[in-house]
């Protein structure tokens, strides 16, 4: 099984450009979220979905986008970055409530 | 609503020495409670969990937890560090109801000392 499979590990992108980050899982996972890290932070989360055509916003939406048109795929979209969305991104699932997530591997993105 | 603190972000223990990572909890449900791990450059993994019953719950790699209901705490525990245990540990709380949004704490950073 390859789990969740996050693309792609690494981008830079300039201030003001845009991009989506990949998100597929293959459990056949109806919960899936986003989490972005950052030193001494932890991991907070910005975005979840608890099927498909269903989203909400976790803690730290704004300037990030979401749509789940398919139970296996959960993209992220930035519409414009900024600095401060330099972070890692991870995705992770999980099969229902209170069941343990499952990570990916992670997105390291740097906006300059 | 919930959250967690993560007393301590960087412990370190010598090898062979009892590990102690604290994590305290508030919850106005009763929480679900999660421990994972994160090794450098890879995504997190876990450790235990704890949802109902026993409340010492035991988990991979020789870690365990309690959840102590009356402290509103869930601190990681391993008798015995090994130099493989060095990462950062993170605890997490989930409050039930329809989604399964994981709260997370700061993290903690293990060091092992040979």
């Amino acid at each position: 099984n390859a789990g969740v499979t996050q693309t792609p590990k690494f981008q830079v992108l300039k201030t003001g450009q845009s991009m989506t980050l990949q998100c597929a899982q293959d459990m056949n996972h109806e919960y899936m979220s986003w989490y972005r890290q950052d030193p001494g932070m932890g991991l907070r989360l910005i975005h979840y979905s608890v099927g498909a055509g269903i989203t909400d916003q976790g803690e730290v939406p704004n300037g990030y986008n979401v749509s789940r048109s398919t139970t296996e795929d959960f993209p992220l979209r930035l519409l414009s970055a900024a600095p401060s969305q330099t972070s890692v991104y991870f995705c992770a699932s999980s099969s229902q409530n209170g069941s343990p997530l499952h990570f990916g591997n992670g997105t390291r993105l740097t906006v300059t | 609503a919930q959250s967690v603190t993560q007393l301590g972000s960087h412990v370190s223990v010598s090898e062979g020495a009892l590990v102690l990572l604290r994590c305290n909890y508030s919850s106005s449900v009763p929480p679900y409670l999660f421990w994972y791990v994160q090794y450098p450059n890879q995504g997190l993994q876990l450790l235990l969990k704890y949802t109902t019953g026993a409340t010492l719950v035991k988990g991979i790699n020789g870690f365990e937890a309690e959840f102590k209901k009356s402290e509103t705490s869930f601190h990681l525990t391993k008798p015995s560090a090994h130099m493989s245990d060095a990462a950062e540990y993170f605890c997490a709380v989930s409050g039930g109801g329809a989604t399964n949004k994981l709260i997370f704490g700061t993290g903690t950073l293990l060091a092992v000392q040979p």
